[in-house]
């Protein structure tokens, strides 16, 4: 699978405040990111595809003018959580779809205060 | 739509001995990709197997092996000689044939004791 860095690994942000979180393939070129969400003791649950190029793909009941999704290379896709409230503060996970096996970053701790 | 079951929120298990989790999911797809990854405290998510559903063998990695039931729809993982470091939450997952998303069932989390 590819090597994923995901970044920043923890944030702390004021309510109201947009926070940018990064995923970046480092030896493979991701035409597709995935960006998951994971509240404490609760699984994985899916945002939201970033295709490369085009228009991300939201699950539904996802906000998508809240969390924007960029991904403008075949690298780095980000993720913009906007005007974010108490309420958004959560581990999200970024997982690159890449030759044999699906990686996924190291996650980032979100704290909306 | 595909889902995916794991009725054991906990498990124990004793170092050196097996403990088998379970996983149970609903298809209609004919063509479709298991799999189970763990989650240590660090919340990195670490791919332990995969299946093929295809491939009538059973998957095994080193310690790890799994029980695959096509007819059923179940999937378990048996970790044998289990040590410390296995203890983490284990997510079973879910992937079509021609579909990139994976389904999460709720995981299990693993306990070893000494």
């Amino acid at each position: 699978g590819a090597v994923v860095s995901q970044h920043p690994s923890w944030v702390i942000c004021k309510s109201g405040t947009s926070v940018k979180i990064e995923c970046r393939s480092l030896d493979f070129q991701a035409t597709t990111m995935f960006w998951y969400r994971q509240f404490p003791k609760q699984s994985l649950m899916l945002m939201a595809t970033s295709n490369e190029g085009s228009k991300a793909t939201y699950e539904q009941g996802v906000e998508k003018d809240k969390f924007l999704i960029n991904h403008a290379s075949l690298t780095l896709s980000t993720l913009t959580v906007t005007s974010a409230h108490p309420e958004d503060s959560s581990f999200y996970i970024c997982r690159v779809q890449g030759g044999y096996g699906y990686t996924f970053g190291s996650g980032t701790r979100l704290t909306v205060v | 739509a595909q889902t995916v079951t794991q009725s054991q929120p906990e498990m124990s298990v004793q170092e050196a001995e097996t403990v088998t989790l379970s996983c149970t999911y609903d298809t209609s797809e004919s063509d479709y990709y298991l799999f189970w990854y763990k989650q240590p405290p660090s919340r990195q998510m670490i791919l332990v197997i995969r299946q093929e559903a295809y491939k009538q063998q059973n998957a095994t990695e080193n310690r790890f092996s799994v029980n695959f039931q096509k007819a059923a729809k179940s999937f378990s993982l048996k970790i044998s000689d289990s040590q410390l470091g296995d203890a983490a939450m284990y997510f079973c997952a879910y992937r079509g044939g021609t579909a990139s998303k994976l389904t999460f069932g709720t995981g299990t989390r693993l306990q070893v004791t000494l």
